[in-house]
């Protein structure tokens, strides 16, 4: 029944390594999303993605990379990890957003951790 | 870029009594949110404000668009044990991109 699930929930992994995080939702949203959460819980988003466009949060370096599958799934792949990476990562969906705001669900998060 | 200011940072109360948290912004939104995330959680909505000077209500939970479109505030009355958690305003406007705020940690002693 989980609406938007995220796996896996804790990746411990050292600098340099390349990790994925998995993303699935049900909802049959057209939208989704990444954000990152860092240390003093500041959240800000990544990538806003569906089948017409990706938009890429300029702060973004281009070690990171969505990958979407098929509708219901947006993946987070991470090259050369460094230490500043370590954060929780949250998935969101939604319907498409246009003028109106969609609401958007989030999954439970993965967090992070490089050493 | 576009900041949201969320003040305060956290909160400690107790138990039965009100909570006031704002958000301000350097530039305009189209619409407000208010979130809540639990420990170990996604955030999960709990009030989209859609026009100007709009009042709304979801049970114990007050909150308002500014007339500005640049500030809005959450209100919690009668405090409960649950309440516990983190609060954040976030701003939107066209795309569904949303902008948060720093956050409000609330702490609930019962």
């Amino acid at each position: 029944d989980t609406a938007v699930s995220q796996t896996p929930k804790y990746l411990v992994t050292q600098m340099g390594n390349d990790k994925s995080i998995k993303c699935e939702q049900n909802l049959g949203h057209d939208t989704m999303y990444w954000y990152k959460q860092d240390s003093k819980k500041f959240l800000k988003i990544m990538f806003s993605y569906n089948n017409k466009e990706l938009i890429i949060n300029e702060t973004v370096p281009n070690r990171f990379s969505p990958k979407s599958p098929d509708k219901a799934h947006l993946n987070l792949h991470i090259n050369s990890l460094e230490l500043g990476d370590s954060a929780v990562y949250f998935c969101a969906s939604s319907q498409e957003g246009g003028t109106e705001y969609n609401e958007q669900f989030f999954g439970p998060g993965t967090r992070l951790t490089v050493l | 870029g576009q900041q949201l200011n969320q003040s305060p940072q956290s909160m400690f109360i107790q138990e039965g009594e009100d909570v006031s948290m704002n958000c301000t912004s350097s530039s305009i939104f189209n619409t407000w949110l208010w979130y809540k995330q639990d420990p170990g959680e996604g955030p999960v909505l709990l009030i989209a404000l859609y026009k100007a000077g709009e009042l709304t209500s979801n049970g114990r939970l007050t909150a308002q668009f500014g007339i500005t479109r640049k500030d809005s505030f959450l209100n919690i009355s009668a405090s409960i044990p649950s309440d516990v958690g983190i609060y954040f305003c976030a701003g939107h406007n066209a795309g569904n991109m949303l902008t948060f705020g720093g956050g409000t940690r609330l702490m609930v002693k019962p």
